[in-house]
């Protein structure tokens, strides 16, 4: 079956401007999270969403980055007025979340931003 | 809140040797604990998770961990490294929620395991 998938996979722009970053979960899951991966760094948890709603945006770094997920499917991450320091790989992961227990995360393959 | 120490960023074995990878963490809560792997070019790969079971766990591809609660450790066995193994390591833990599921995963910084032939 269709894993995370996370369009575009490669992304270039300039400082000042604004980016869209598209994941796609797997279907039927119901939690959703994104992660920022810097270079030589591990992966640094930004937001969690539950369905629509979002669980838990503590990772957000600043007001610039927003994330949406209106369907309770496909989410969306806006950065506003992007800087050199947000290049980095931003990955998307989705559980199910269904009764008790651990839900394994499965990992997108990241969308690479590069700001200059 | 949680962090993750992954010792060591780069870790080189000869084939055929044992692997170790180490992993401390730190939580206010009984944590969910992970080892994940991550090939060049590749997505995330789930190696295996411990959920408050059994305190030894068996993963994909021959590896181990081991859940020390008085060490606070979760490191990463595999008796016979092979070629293949070589990739970025990571481990990374969660607060479980008392509803189901699990918070955003806290990763550590990874270790990149070289393969000497």
């Amino acid at each position: 079956g269709a894993g995370v998938s996370q369009t575009p996979s490669n992304k270039v722009t300039e400082k000042g401007k604004y980016v869209e970053l598209r994941c796609d979960p797997i279907s039927g899951h119901t939690a959703l999270y994104w992660y920022r991966q810097s270079l030589g760094q591990g992966p640094e948890f930004l937001i969690y969403f539950q369905g629509t709603g979002a669980a838990d945006d503590s990772g957000l770094p600043n007001d610039r980055f927003f994330a949406v997920r209106p369907e309770g499917s496909v989410s969306t991450l806006k950065i506003q007025r992007t800087e050199r320091g947000d290049s980095a790989v931003y990955l998307c992961a989705s559980s199910f979340s269904g009764g008790a227990g651990l839900n394994e995360q499965f990992f997108g393959p990241g969308t690479r931003l590069t700001v200059l | 809140a949680q962090s993750v120490t992954q010792l060591g960023s780069h870790v080189s074995v000869s084939e055929g040797a044992l692997v170790l990878l180490r992993c401390n963490y730190s939580s206010s809560v009984p944590p969910y604990l992970f080892w994940y792997v991550q090939y060049p070019n590749q997505g995330l790969q789930l190696l295996l998770k411990y959920t408050s079971a059994a305190t030894l766990v068996k993963g994909i591809n021959g590896f181990e961990a081991e859940f020390k609660k008085s060490e606070t450790s979760f490191h990463l066995t595999k008796p016979s490294a092979h070629m293949r193994d070589a990739a970025e390591y990571f481990c990374a833990v969660s607060a479980p929620h008392s509803g189901g599921g699990a918070d955003g995963l806290t990763f550590g910084k990874g270790t990149h395991l070289i393969i000497q032939p």
